[in-house]
This record gives structure tokens, C-alpha cells and sequence, in this order.
């Protein structure tokens, strides 16, 4: 299984504000992910990030507000832009692993806006 | 989308009983995949299971795929079972994003 790194663990941030996630996997990887996990709430899908393009976002989430990049296989960002109080969530980068499909997490980013 | 739904959503067990987690889907699926998520938020893989039954210790699960359900099993609880259960699917043509269920939080008394 794929070895996820993922910081910072934990964030309070201002309202306005922007916070960059990262995600480090210790293998090459094909499909990474970024989930948003709402207090008491499970998973949701924001996007699928790309290796060398756009990223692929889920309904209800935008670039501008979700800016992902993907500069090579094992290694990704997560922006949470200008941020309001109901971004309050947990952040987790995900990968698939191969051949087996398996969905890998990394510990998740504990996000709290004031 | 596909749907998923967990039953039951919230289950309190005495040490050493038996539980019974189910799933259900609305579609058919390429990937199944159960989850638990442990009081500090760590999400732990536990089976990949698609079609089919898989054992793994204390914990088992069968996922029978023509009537779009699967089952988790967890024998002798042991506290360090509570937490948050997760089904997870993909359909067929999902570019396989997993869709989660909404969990069974389970908590397992000494």
C-alpha cells in the first residue's frame, strides 16, 4: 500500500483567507483524489487531480474556490480559497492503487475557518 | 449518481458480540470497498470487494453483486472497533471515483 503524507494536519485560518494542502505519496501514482468530509458527514468527492492538466472537478465544486495542480506522479496540491466558515471540514487526499484498486488516504487536513 | 445506503446508521455493542454492517447500491459496480474510520479520523482500508466473500481476522465481508448489497461482518468486538464504517462504490464508466455511503457508527463498550 502506498505511503500518503499529507500537511498540515490541522489549520485555523481568518475568513479571506487561503490555505494550500499538500499530498506526498512515496510511489508513482495514477489517480489521485481530494475529499471534503463536513463535521458528523461522510466523504465527498471534490476532483480527481491530473498529472500535467486541469484538474476534473465534481458538481458543486469550482477551480476558482478549489484550485488543485499536479505537477508529477506523486505529488499534489489542494487550495481552499478565500475561505468562510462553512469550509470548516476535514481535507483528505486519496490515491488508487494499482493493480488492485484499493483507495489509500492520507491522515487529512483538519480545517477550522473563524 | 449511484446511491448508497448504510444500514444501520448507528449500532452500540458490550465487548465480544457480533455485528452485522450491510450496504446497498443502486447500480451495477466495478469496485467495492469497506472502510473504517478510527476515533482521530484516520481512514483505514479493510476490503476491496467487488464480488464475493473475503476474511480478514475478526472482520469478513460479502458482497453479493447481482442483488447490489454487501455485508460486513465483525466477530468478538473489541473497542478498538469503534468508529465509522464506510461502503464505498464505483460504477461502471465512474472513471473510478468512489460515491461513500453515509457510515454506521459503531461503538463498542468494555
Amino acid at each position: 500500500s502506498a505511503v500518503i503524507s499529507q500537511k498540515p494536519s490541522r489549520d485555523i485560518c481568518q475568513r479571506g483567507t487561503s490555505l494550500t494542502i499538500q499530498c506526498q505519496v512515496d510511489s508513482q501514482v495514477t489517480m489521485m483524489f481530494w475529499y471534503r468530509q463536513q463535521p458528523g458527514q461522510s466523504l465527498t468527492l471534490i476532483a480527481t487531480a491530473n498529472q500535467g492538466s486541469e484538474a476534473t472537478y465534481e458538481s458543486g465544486f469550482v477551480i476558482d474556490k478549489f484550485p488543485i495542480s499536479r505537477p508529477n506522479l506523486t505529488f499534489s496540491t489542494l487550495t481552499v480559497s478565500n475561505m468562510s466558515p462553512e469550509d470548516s471540514s476535514i481535507y483528505l487526499c486519496s490515491v488508487l492503487g494499482y493493480p488492485n484498486e484499493k483507495l489509500f488516504f492520507g491522515s487529512g487536513t483538519q480545517l477550522s475557518v473563524l | 449518481g449511484i446511491q448508497v445506503e448504510q444500514s444501520p446508521p448507528d449500532l452500540i455493542l458490550q465487548e465480544g458480540a457480533n455485528s452485522t454492517l450491510r450496504c446497498n447500491f443502486s447500480d451495477s459496480v466495478n469496485n467495492l470497498q469497506w472502510f473504517h474510520q478510527n476515533p482521530w479520523g484516520q481512514l483505514i482500508n479493510l476490503f476491496y470487494i467487488p464480488s464475493g466473500t473475503k476474511q480478514n481476522g475478526r472482520l469478513s465481508a460479502t458482497t453479493v453483486a447481482t442483488e447490489r448489497y454487501s455485508l460486513l461482518y465483525i466477530s468478538s468486538s473489541q473497542t478498538t472497533d469503534s468508529g465509522v464504517y464506510f461502503c464505498a462504490v464505483a460504477s461502471w464508466g465512474s472513471a473510478r471515483q468512489l460515491t461513500f455511503g453515509s457510515g454506521t457508527q459503531l461503538t463498542v463498550l468494555p
